[in-house]
């Protein structure tokens, strides 16, 4: 059975760091392509950014709000994916989730979830 | 980046009601669209991708239809659990996600 459990999210300044982590279980993570979802109290969804599979190279894209701010890292040996965050600001504040990604073509589209992280920024 | 217009924005039916939802793309996608439900305090869940493909597990009294820019949801017949927000998303152009619909008892 595949599950995503996110752990890291807190309360941090702005200008602030924070790293996130996603540990998987029941698929390995490296075959697969993962994402960072997120969304802000009462909003949407909006993909934060994504990391391919291993066979596709392992790049990484990101959303305009966080390109050069956010970096999305995976570790083979925990089976654990990262989102670092820099340079945070109050609008960053949602709950972020990991997800797997699936689909022939350009992007993928996002088929199992965790359950999410809170990272609330503030002074 | 491709924007996509969901409506309404909340659609009050009663169960046994069918729901029918939009989803409108600022350009072609393709068929390389998907749909969410999200129920409060819960991470969303595929129901539909590419398009018309239901995901695991799904229900059949979901699905969905369109292709390029104007997209449909539908439920058949509404169950006490669909009460939810339900997205769409779109993996032809980066990914994006539309505003969601809020499906409410009337």
């Amino acid at each position: 059975e595949v599950q995503l459990e996110e752990s890291g999210g807190g309360l941090v300044k702005p200008g602030g760091s924070l790293t996130l982590s996603c540990a998987a279980s029941g698929f390995t993570l490296n075959k697969d392509w993962m994402s960072w979802v997120r969304q802000a109290p009462g909003k949407g969804l909006e993909c934060v950014g994504r990391i391919k599979s291993e066979l596709h190279g392992g790049a990484t894209a990101y959303g305009a709000p966080v390109e050069g701010r956010f970096t999305i890292l995976r570790d083979d040996s925990k089976n654990t994916l990262y989102l670092q965050m820099n340079s945070l600001k109050t609008e960053d504040t949602a709950v972020y989730y990991c997800a797997t990604m699936r689909g022939r073509g350009p992007e993928g589209h996002f088929d199992y979830w965790g359950r999410g992280t809170l990272v609330t920024v503030s002074s | 980046e491709i924007v996509l217009t969901q409506s309404p924005a909340t659609l009050s039916l009663s169960p046994g009601d069918r729901a029918t939802l939009s989803c409108r793309a600022s350009q072609s996608v393709s068929s390389y669209l998907a749909w969410y439900q999200q129920k409060p305090g819960q991470a969303p869940r595929l129901l539909i991708y590419d398009a018309s493909s239901r995901a695991t597990g799904i229900p059949a009294r979901f699905s969905g239809s369109g292709s390029g820019t104007d997209f449909t949801l539908t439920i058949s017949s509404l169950e006490p659990e669909d009460f939810a927000v339900y997205y769409c998303q779109q993996r032809s152009n980066w990914l994006t996600f539309g505003g969601g619909t809020k499906v409410e008892i009337k």
